[in-house]
């Protein structure tokens, strides 16, 4: 089984556009989550999304969105970029919600903002 | 609000050597941990949760509630166990993980 798959693996932006990443979760998961790794910030979550409607959402801007399709592949965009936002953004899946239910880490996009 | 706190950023011990990675966490309802690891240029991939109470890689980790912490040990530590560990904590309400700030293993020879 393919597992989390994140696209694209490496870019870099100008301060100001906007960036969309994607994420396909593996063969059957419906729920998707996206963080934010920073050195001096850690992983942060960003949002969750399960069966097209997000369920949880993080402490970022506006600037940060999300959004699933009905086949679970998810994407987030973020508009209006700053230096800032340069990091490893990582999608989880996950095939349920309850305990015991195992979340699965693609191998992340690595944004540079210049 | 949900807290984990892992107050090592870096632990380094000799081969052979037992390890203790610390973890506590703050939650007000009842709480689902995790030991994430990551490898150098790997994904993260969860290494343990306290639900399972099982050994992996020789890793053990107990939920003390009294204490609200998760710690890792590892009797004998191996040079293949250096990575980083981030212990992680699950709300009730879906799959939002809440991490702490990682602690860098090495294990030296």
């Amino acid at each position: 089984k393919a597992g989390v798959t994140q696209t694209p693996r490496y870019l870099i932006k100008t301060r100001g556009q906007q960036v969309t990443l994607s994420c396909s979760p593996i063969s059957g998961h419906r729920s998707v989550s996206w963080y934010q790794q920073t050195p001096g910030q850690g992983l942060q979550f960003l949002f969750e999304y399960f069966s097209e409607t997000q369920r949880n959402k993080g402490n970022f801007p506006g600037r940060f969105s999300g959004r699933q399709f009905s086949n679970s592949r998810s994407e987030m965009n973020v508009s209006t970029l700053e230096l800032g936002d340069s990091a490893l953004y990582l999608c989880a899946s996950s095939g349920g919600t309850g305990q015991g239910n195992t979340i699965y880490f693609g191998e992340g996009s690595w944004l540079t903002v210049v | 609000a949900q807290r984990v706190t892992q107050p090592e950023k870096l632990l380094s011990v000799f081969k052979g050597a037992p390890v203790e990675l610390k973890c506590n966490y703050s939650y007000s309802g009842s709480p689902e941990l995790f030991w994430y690891v990551q490898y150098s240029r790997q994904r993260l991939q969860l290494l343990l949760r306290h639900i399972s109470r099982e050994s992996i890689k020789g890793f053990t980790a107990d939920l003390n509630k009294g204490e609200t912490s998760f710690h890792l040990k590892k009797p004998f530590a191996q040079e293949e166990d250096s990575a980083m560990y981030y212990c992680a904590l699950k709300s009730s309400a879906g799959n939002m993980l809440t991490f702490g700030g990682g602690t860098r293993l090495m294990v030296k020879p």
